[in-house]
């Protein structure tokens, strides 16, 4: 089975602007879940997504959402992106629950100037 | 609310020394446990986890961890690292129940093996 997929994997963007990032899961799986990841604050939860339904939320500002479609890939939106938005951005998915075992993609790494 | 606490940040070994990294966290009750790892270059994976049963649970590569419900912990050990061990190690933690459930991460462990 092919990996949990992401693009674009770089993103260099400018304050103000705004961002859109893909995640494919593995095929079959129904949970997606977003990840900022950060060297001082390790992997902050942003939300999750089970069935085109956000199941769950982090402590983030409404300038993240995100979405998924009815097979099960999802995008995630940063609307007037501050400097501090600048990091890794990790998509997981699972069979059924966030809590059961995540396979993660290789990440999307952004740079806001 | 749930939080995780990795004692050790950075962590520097030589090859054949024994390995043990620390999690611990806050709340109680029933809990998942995960160990991920990240090697340089690669995606997060699942090193081990625990949801019941024996609380010495064994992983890939020789590692294991032990959940030790009155300590609240759940330290990943191994007995001899090898080169091929320098990683970024992360402990997780479930908060909540049913469609609330969320992972609650530690900082992460740095370790550094020596050839």
């Amino acid at each position: 089975k092919a990996g949990v997929t992401q693009t674009p994997r770089y993103l260099i963007k400018t304050r103000g602007q705004q961002v859109t990032l893909s995640c494919s899961p593995i095929s079959g799986h129904r949970s997606v879940s977003w990840y900022q990841q950060t060297p001082g604050q390790g992997l902050q939860f942003l939300f999750e997504y089970f069935s085109e339904t956000q199941r769950n939320k982090g402590n983030f500002p409404g300038r993240f959402s995100g979405r998924q479609f009815s097979n099960s890939r999802s995008e995630m939106n940063v609307s007037t992106l501050e400097l501090g938005d600048s990091a890794l951005y990790l998509c997981a998915s699972s069979l059924e629950l966030v809590a059961e075992t995540q396979y993660f993609g290789p990440g999307t790494r952004l740079l806001v100037l | 609310a749930q939080s995780v606490s990795q004692h050790n940040h950075h962590v520097i070994l030589s090859e054949a020394a024994s390995l043990e990294l620390g999690c611990n966290y806050s709340y109680g009750g029933t809990v998942n446990l995960f160990w991920y790892v990240q090697y340089p270059g690669q995606h997060l994976q699942l090193l081990l986890k625990y949801f019941s049963g024996d609380p010495l649970v064994k992983g890939i590569k020789g590692f294991e961890a032990e959940f030790i419900k009155s300590k609240f912990s759940f330290n990943l050990r191994k007995p001899s690292v090898q080169w091929s061990d320098t990683a970024e190690y992360f402990c997780a933690v479930t908060q909540g129940a049913g469609n609330n459930r969320k992972l609650i991460w530690g900082l992460g462990t740095s370790l550094a093996v020596n050839p």
